[in-house]
């Protein structure tokens, strides 16, 4: 089972901030938090991962609870073509057994 | 670089049918995985590759289901005979573990399967 629980739906503005919430409270210590996206008829599609810090490239910012327990990631002005289903996954990168485990996710979509 | 190649793209067959897939990963990516997706739920792992060995099978349905990576690049993934309940997208992904597998893996557009 996923170790992350997210909304199962959100609406978003165009031009707005979409914040996307999960919930990963069993997180261990060594395990990065990922955020991925798949769009209609694609595969699922990097977005940006962090450990413990804030983190911010082209697409996105995560942010992390200093528990770790929880993270948002943040689209800061939504656009039509971001309108997909968004994955939040905990995982090692040091461990070759282990895999990536996709909950339900959140679909986002961007309103006109 | 160049992205992991999927085909077909498209595919319907009748039940009991066998049908297979076909993934290339990117270059030097030394993990392949299988998922399955079934429409309005995330990807399942069906099986992990480290190279040629197979890592993770645990969800594989081994009576109907199996898959090969021979020498450790493109990999088959073959289901023999179809069910109906077989309908969905296959995706192939690959991460690179020399790189810490920092950016996860990268995925490949999928299979789309239909039984009828």
């Amino acid at each position: 089972d996923a170790k992350t629980t997210q909304p199962t739906s959100m609406d978003c503005a165009e031009g707005r901030a979409a914040n996307l919430p999960c919930n990963h409270s069993t997180i261990s210590g060594n395990e990065y938090v990922y955020w991925y996206r798949q769009i209609h008829s694609q595969g699922p599609q990097y977005i940006i991962h962090g450990l413990k810090n804030n983190e911010t490239n082209e697409m996105a910012s995560l942010i992390i609870t200093e528990d770790r327990k929880s993270s948002t990631l943040i689209l800061p002005h939504a656009t039509l073509r971001d309108t997909a289903v968004y994955y939040c996954i905990v995982f090692r990168t040091d461990n070759y057994g282990q895999n990536f485990v996709f909950g339900p996710g959140t679909r986002l979509s961007v309103l006109p | 670089e160049a992205g992991v190649a999927q085909s077909p793209r498209y595919k319907i067959i009748e039940k009991r049918q066998s049908v297979a897939f076909w993934c290339n990963p990117i270059s030097g990516h030394a993990t392949l995985y299988w998922y399955q997706q079934i429409l309005g739920q995330g990807p399942k792992l069906l099986i992990q590759f480290q190279n040629n060995g197979v890592v993770d099978d645990s969800q594989l349905p081994k009576d109907r289901f199996s898959a090969e990576r021979l020498k450790g690049v493109d990999s088959t993934l073959k289901i023999q005979p179809a069910k109906l309940e077989d309908s969905a997208v296959y995706l192939c992904a690959s991460s690179s573990m020399e790189t810490g597998g920092s950016y996860g893996y990268t995925f490949g557009s999928g299979t789309r399967l239909t039984v009828v």
